[in-house]
């Protein structure tokens, strides 16, 4: 079974620049949760989706962040326009009995 | 608020020796607690967990106790491996509530040989 993927593995990008991250979740996870790492302080949660729709979203920084999950399947978050302070590192995590959550390798963004 | 306090690394240590990590947390009603583990180059995985005060989780030579009196989740090992080196995370959850996960800022153990 493949487990969670993120793509790309390491973005870098100009500050007021767009990027868009990837993640496909574990087949049949309806469950999909995205957090991020900033310089190498706690993970921090960003939003929660049950399926396509957007069950806590309360962790997002700013409306610079758009996330969405089409056909509850994989899931995009996209920041617009990219500032200093988003650099880190983002996971995306997937469960289905919402106890256990599997993550992925992560998403190293960088913005110069 | 929840949040989760862990020590702060790096935690160096030879091979063989015993190992302690520290991790208390402050919630409301009755979280589940987590430890996970990031190898380098890898993303996180689940090492153990208990949903109760006064259980056990245990996996590879790891263990941690749920410890409601003191609110604390220390991650122990009787004796590391140079491949035991890594990051740790301690994190919380409200299943029911919120299923968000709460992190510490993780400790970075280095094991040598």
């Amino acid at each position: 079974e493949a487990g969670v993927t993120q793509f790309p593995s390491h973005s870098v990008i100009e500050k007021g620049q767009t990027v868009t991250l990837r993640c496909d979740p574990i087949s049949g996870h309806d469950n999909l949760y995205w957090y991020r790492r900033v310089m190498g302080k706690e993970i921090k949660f960003l939003l929660h989706f049950v399926k396509e729709s957007k069950q806590d979203e309360s962790g997002m920084p700013n409306n610079r962040f758009l996330a969405e999950r089409t056909g509850g399947t994989y899931s995009t978050l996209k920041v617009q326009p990219a500032e200093l302070e988003d650099s880190g590192v983002y996971f995306c995590a997937s469960s289905q009995d919402r106890h256990e959550q599997y993550f992925g390798p992560g998403t190293r963004l960088t913005v110069t | 608020g929840n949040s989760v306090t862990q020590m702060e690394g790096p935690v160096t240590l030879s091979e063989e020796a015993f190992l302690t990590i520290n991790c208390t947390y402050t919630a409301t009603g009755y979280p589940s607690l987590f430890w996970y583990v990031q190898y380098p180059g890898e993303g996180l995985q689940l090492l153990l967990k208990a949903t109760k005060a006064d259980d056990k989780g245990s996996n590879k030579g790891f263990g941690a106790t749920y410890r409601k009196e003191t609110t604390s989740f220390h991650l122990e090992k009787g004796s590391v491996q140079v491949s035991d080196s890594a990051v740790y995370f301690c994190a919380l959850s409200r299943p029911y509530n919120t299923d968000k996960l709460i992190f510490g800022t993780g400790t970075r153990l280095q094991v040598f040989p």
